[in-house]
């Protein structure tokens, strides 16, 4: 069954990168995306791409069968859950979500 | 203004009993979803419709029944509820076959 596998948790200091990966094993992926979720609201989309794409702070790497998130001088307002989605699962089957921790 | 709307945001209830969370999409899109969001955070695909015909329907008991009135709105029935249903329901929806979800801020249901 096609997977999606990323870490549960990521910690980062306020000012730092912070790279978010993620690996799948779905062979006809042809699209990525990320998606950001602060718990009680709606999950939003934040990159997308099948090729490496930049959105404002937020930078997406891709593989056939991954995919990071960086995310460019981080920021407390940064702490939420990030699901990554590989298409065409994307619609389909997400990563568990990363919590990303800022310590300060 | 509020694209995908779902309602109730929470919904306490007995195992048993028999309920219904509703949602409304006006961004005009072909497609629409539920997922369930475990404890353990796993976003999980249940049903999806391209107006109004079921086109996924994952391994769900079927005490869940989806409806679809129209392409604007999918609803949630689910009969018999038991404690394992506890979740976060979230609908989505996309222009079909985009991948692109746009979310609703969940639904928390408790079954006590």
């Amino acid at each position: 069954k096609d997977q999606v596998f990323q870490p549960s948790t990521v910690a980062s200091s306020e000012g730092a990168v912070v790279e978010i990966f993620c690996n799948h094993s779905v062979s006809n992926a042809y699209n990525f995306f990320w998606y950001l979720h602060f718990p009680g609201c709606a999950p939003r989309l934040l990159v997308k791409g099948s090729k490496p794409s930049q959105q404002g702070r937020y930078n997406m790497t891709y593989e056939r069968f991954s995919s990071s998130l960086l995310i460019l001088q981080v920021r407390e307002a940064d702490a939420a859950v990030y699901y990554c989605a590989p298409c065409p699962l994307a619609g389909l089957t997400f990563g568990k979500g990363t919590h990303l921790i800022i310590q300060p | 203004d509020t694209a995908v709307s779902q309602t109730p945001k929470y919904l306490v209830t007995q195992m048993g009993n028999d309920k219904s969370i509703k949602c409304e999409q006006n961004l005009g899109h072909d497609t629409m979803y539920w997922y369930k969001q475990d404890s353990k955070k796993f976003l999980k695909i249940m049903f999806s419709y391209n107006n109004k015909e079921l086109i996924i329907n994952e391994t769900v008991p079927n005490r869940f029944s989806p409806k679809s009135p129209d392409k604007a709105h999918l609803n949630l029935h689910i009969n018999s509820l038991e404690l394992g249903d506890s979740a976060v329901y979230f609908c989505a929806s996309s222009p079909f076959n985009t991948g692109e979800l746009f979310f609703g801020e969940g639904s928390r249901l408790t079954v006590l």
